[in-house]
């Protein structure tokens, strides 16, 4: 069974712009989870889509979007980027996203913004 | 309320030797836990989880975790060090939904030759 997929894996981007991240989850799976990961704060949640629609979300302004197809492939969305969003975003999908099932993590895409 | 405190940033082995990475939990019912490992430039690989089944938690390449209600802690050990053991790794400590995880800060386990 194929992993899930994430692209790009590395995107450089300036303040200003925006940037959308893709995400494929293990087939079956539901549930789709986005992290980002930086040296100073380290794993932080962003939010999670189940069968397209948001179904939590964390602590991000706004300027963070996402949304899900029918295929369970999640798109991220951040605009008018700034130096600090740049950070490994980490995708996961599982196959309910309840706290008993297992979230299997894509390799991340790494963005850094000048 | 839930969090995790790991409680060594970096722990540095010899090949051969214990491992031993530690974490302590916090949370306002009974929680899930877990550890994962990440490699250099890969996500994150689940190394084992605890889901109020059995305490002493085996896990995959050897690791192993017992969870300990009464000193909330959730400690990932492995008999022997191996060289492709060295890697960063973090604890999480879950609730009912993905929301409610939250990731200790990490630990980068360093296995000297």
């Amino acid at each position: 069974k194929a992993g899930v997929t994430q692209t790009p894996r590395y995107l450089i981007k300036t303040r200003g712009q925006q940037v959308t991240l893709s995400c494929s989850p293990i087939s079956g799976h539901r549930s789709v989870s986005w992290y980002q990961q930086t040296p100073g704060q380290g794993l932080q949640f962003l939010f999670e889509y189940f069968s397209e629609t948001q179904r939590n979300k964390g602590n991000f302004p706004g300027r963070f979007s996402g949304r899900q197809f029918s295929n369970s492939r999640s798109e991220m969305n951040v605009s008018t980027l700034e130096l600090g969003d740049s950070a490994l975003y980490l995708c996961a999908s599982s196959f309910t996203g309840t706290a008993y099932n297992e979230q299997f993590f894509g390799p991340g895409t790494r963005l850094t913004v000048l | 309320a839930q969090s995790v405190t790991q409680l060594d940033s970096h722990v540095s082995v010899s090949e051969g030797t214990p491992v031993l990475l530690r974490c302590n939990y916090s949370s306002s019912y009974s929680p899930s836990l877990f550890w994962y490992v990440q490699h250099p430039n890969k996500g994150l690989q689940l190394l084992l989880k605890y889901t109020s089944a059995a305490t002493l938690v085996k896990g995959i390449n050897g690791f192993e975790a017992e969870f300990k209600k009464s000193e909330t802690s959730f400690h990932l050990t492995k008999p022997s060090a191996h060289m492709s053991d060295a890697a960063e790794y973090f604890c999480v400590v879950s609730g009912k939904n993905n929301n409610d995880m939250r990731f200790g800060a990490g630990t980068r386990l360093t296995v000297k030759p």
